[in-house]
Order: C-alpha cells, then structure tokens, then sequence
C-alpha cells in the first residue's frame, strides 16, 4: 500500500491526451511538499520527468507537464505517442514519515 | 557526462550481508545530497536513506533502520550502502541517486537477491 495513490494503468490513442493522478495527504503533498514524476521505461532505470511540481528538465518534451493543488497532484501527457509506453511514478516527501514517499505507479499504454 | 554507477550487488543468503557501492563522476559529488532508491522484481519504487552533502543528516525508512547503514567519502566521490542482517523482502534493484528536489540522475542500478 503506497502512501501516494495512482491508477494502475491509463490509455490512449496516439495522439490523445491522458492524465495520471497522485493523490495524497496532509502530511505530504498537502503540506506544501513539491510533487516529482519519473518515467521508467520496462528493464530500464527510471527516469526524472517533472520536478518540483510541474518543471521539465532539459531534453523533456512540453508534451509532458504537471500540476499540483490541494492533496493531489497529475501528470499530463498530450500527443501520446508510442514510445511514451512505461511506468510513469510519482514522489513526494511525508512530514510523518520523515522520509521520501512514491506512488505506487501507473502503466501507460498507447493503444 | 553525470554519471553515477552502482555495485556490488549479487547473492545473500537470509541474515547475511552486503556493501554496495555508487561511483559519482561527472559533477562536483561534496555539494549534493544522496539518495538509495529499490525496486523489487515487478514493483515499485521504494526510498530506503537519505545522506546529507557532508554525511552528518542521515534518514532511514523504518524498515531498513538499524540494520542499513549508509556513507559516503568525498574524496573518493563514492557512496555505499551497508546492509546487514538482510531479509528475503530487501531482494531488489539498489539504485543511487542524486539530489533531493527530483532525484536525477538514476544510475543502471544493482541487484541484491536474498535467498537460501
């Protein structure tokens, strides 16, 4: 059980547009820790997509952004393609905890 | 290029131990925090410690505390991760990363088996 809540899995048509929810609580994403998304591309290490809520770092197509407002946070991909198929992860951190925390994942297949 | 590479992984029997260890190169390693990220086969992502930039701030997720034990030397621009007492649920990819506002970048990881 992961403290961050994601869809097992989303789908679209190339092209489309999908979205990836991570819901949280009060003791991480709404308490005003940032919101981090990886990619992991299956039998490959993961890899950082967004930081800080909804930053891309250098190389990361602006098909790809995020959000973040009250206890939840999403990741958005527009213009689906086909080598946007892998696990997508979201992190956050838990004042509870005291310790960094990740969703559970989301597969992402590209019908 | 920032790299970062991981080792010593392989096969522990139940109660034994292990060192692994990351190699950072690429960038000035005495300035960033540290991490130790693992993935069991077919799960998730999984953080396991935190090191601060000079080694003094160090954090454990409860189930690793007292039993892994986490360095690093500056001057060697290494990191390690001493397991002890491993389980059959530690079986996993140990990865290293770097950083603490988005984890970047990931090395290629180790593979840590607990079995008899």
């Amino acid at each position: 059980q992961s403290v961050l809540t994601q869809p097992p899995s989303v789908s679209g048509a190339p092209g489309q547009r999908v979205t990836i929810s991570c819901t949280g609580s009060s003791s991480n994403i709404g308490a005003d820790y940032d919101v981090h998304w990886y990619q992991q591309v299956p039998g490959t290490a993961p890899k950082l997509l967004i930081y800080g809520n909804n930053n891309r770092p250098s190389g990361v197509p602006d098909r790809f952004s995020g959000s973040k407002s009250g206890t939840s946070a999403s990741l958005a991909i527009t213009g689906l393609q086909a080598e946007d198929e892998a696990d997508y992860y979201c992190q956050s951190y838990d004042s509870s905890l005291s310790g960094s925390v990740f969703g559970g994942g989301t597969k992402v297949t590209v019908l | 290029e920032v790299q970062l590479v991981e080792s010593g992984g392989g096969l522990a029997q139940p109660g034994g131990s292990l060192r692994l260890s990351c190699a950072a190169s690429g960038f000035i390693f005495s300035g960033y925090v540290m991490n130790w990220v693992r993935q069991a086969p077919g799960k998730g992502l999984e953080w396991i410690s935190y090191i601060g930039s000079a080694g003094t701030d160090i954090y454990y997720r409860d189930s690793v505390k007292g039993r892994f034990t986490v360095s690093r030397d500056n001057a060697k621009n290494s990191l390690y991760l001493q397991m002890n007492s491993l389980r059959d649920e530690d079986t996993a990819v140990y990865y290293c990363v770097r950083g603490n506002n988005g984890y970047d970048p990931w090395g290629q990881g180790t593979l840590v088996t607990v079995s008899s």
